[in-house]
């Protein structure tokens, strides 16, 4: 069975790009999460989409960070435009009950 | 809000040994997760638990959901290399919002 798909796996870019990272969830899955990680913060949720609405964005840090879901299989998490402080490791995961399953991540790197 | 506090913050321990973990938080949760990260990957769920008191193996992997469903700990019984990682606990409260609030993390070296 396909787990949780995100791509790129890793993305460097310049200060003031925009930045796009993709996730495909587990077929089946309602709900569907986006986190950032870093050595400071640890695991931080940044929005959760469920039926393909935006349910809680509370974690978005500011208005440079925008997600979207337009079907029940594909979600974008975007930056624009980006900042050296948004390097760290995006996660997406998905789930239909409380278990949620991780993608592999992308690993930002903004320069 | 909701907080889960995670222990230790890192182990490192002899191959063979044992290894206990555990999670408190100020409010009831419903439902206590256990997750393993390897380096380069996202986390993968270890074990899930449902019920006050309920105690679920997997493997080596033994996890308990505490009964005052405030706390969860998870034991490693002869550890191995490849049990090095980090273990985060997540926990699922009574709000019903689909979020899970996660601890901090255990780092787990292991020597062989």
């Amino acid at each position: 069975d396909a787990g949780v798909i995100q791509s790129p796996r890793h993305e460097v870019t310049e200060m003031g790009q925009e930045v796009t990272l993709r996730c495909k969830p587990i077929s089946g899955h309602n709900s569907l999460f986006w986190y950032r990680q870093t050595m400071m913060r640890g695991l931080e949720l940044l929005i959760y989409f469920n039926n393909n609405v935006p349910i809680d964005d509370s974690g978005m840090p500011e208005d440079r960070f925008s997600a979207k879901m337009p079907n029940a299989s594909f979600s974008t998490l975007k930056i624009q435009p980006s900042e050296p402080r948004d390097s760290a490791v995006y996660f997406c995961a998905s789930s239909l009950s409380a278990q949620q399953h991780f993608g592999d991540g992308t690993r930002l790197s903004i320069l | 809000g909701q907080q889960l506090n995670q222990s230790p913050q890192s182990m490192f321990i002899q191959e063979g040994e044992d290894v206990s973990m555990n999670c408190t938080s100020s409010s009831i949760f419903n439902t206590w997760l256990w997750y393993k990260q390897d380096p380069g990957e996202g986390p993968v769920l270890l074990i899930a638990l449902y019920k006050a008191g309920e105690l679920t193996s997997n493997g080596r992997l033994t996890a308990q959901f505490g009964i005052t469903r405030k706390d969860s700990f998870l034991n490693i019984s002869a550890s191995i290399p490849s049990d090095v990682g980090i273990y985060f606990c997540a926990g699922h409260g009574s709000s019903n919002t689909g979020k899970l609030i996660f601890g901090q993390g255990t780092t787990l070296q292991v020597k062989p």
